[in-house]
């Protein structure tokens, strides 16, 4: 299987602190981008990273990837309840006719 | 903008029977992507379509398993016979450009459940 990891798998915080996501994929990718999922919904886009760029931010979201360790990691600054949802990574490696593959996500519980 | 609309939300089906999936995607996305979720395999691609065409259907479990995209606004995902094993819920996503380049806009999917 090419999928990669994430980590951790479940993550709970309290309103207000940090939340910090880990994905790992396994060769050369294109693109990565990151996905939220609410209960019962579609999966939303939130954020993509070229492979040539090693930070991104957008809002309370930052990412960084990190191609030489083939990671990349989100974080959520200053969480809200409403952040509670499964985040998902999902990338397009080198030469995989465009698919994207999906890690498994990590669901991130906020406590109000 | 409508969004990807799926339909049915639900279907709930007896084994054997044939199950048919709808999804009409954004206008003007030129590529079409269907999906399955499980708890226990996470989100798979099952087939994608680039301007009504098929590109990869290597993700397909088996031949029960059909897809079309008759045109540009609509596409069905076939099940005939279905098998509990098929249970899980089904996305449809759509695109611009396929692969990872711009970001997929997904459906809220369809739970499907054979007993």
């Amino acid at each position: 299987s090419q999928q990669g990891e994430e980590d951790p798998q479940a993550l709970s915080i309290q309103e207000g602190e940090n939340a910090t996501m880990n994905c790992s994929y396994k060769t050369s990718i294109n693109n990565l981008q990151w996905y939220r999922q609410n209960s019962g919904r579609g999966l939303v886009h939130l954020i993509l990273i070229r492979s040539n760029e090693r930070e991104k931010h957008s809002g309370r979201l930052r990412v960084t990837l990190d191609t030489s360790k083939k990671s990349s990691s989100l974080l959520i600054t200053a969480s809200r309840a409403a952040d509670t949802a499964s985040y998902f990574c999902a990338y397009d490696y080198t030469g995989a006719n465009s698919k994207l593959t999906f890690g498994k996500g990590i669901t991130l519980s906020v406590r109000p | 903008d409508a969004g990807v609309i799926q339909s049915p939300r639900h279907e709930v089906t007896e084994m054997g029977q044939e199950v048919t999936l709808r999804c009409k995607p954004i206008s003007g996305h030129n590529s079409l992507f269907w999906y399955r979720q499980t708890m226990m395999r996470g989100l798979e691609l099952l087939i994608y379509f680039n301007n009504n065409v098929p590109i990869d259907d290597s993700g397909m479990p088996e031949d029960r398993f059909s897809a079309k995209m008759p045109n540009a606004s609509f596409s069905t995902l076939k099940i005939q016979p279905s098998e509990p094993r098929d249970s899980a819920v089904y996305f449809c996503a759509s695109s611009k450009q396929t692969g990872g380049k711009t970001p997929l806009h997904f459906g809220n999917g369809t739970r499907l459940t054979v007993t």
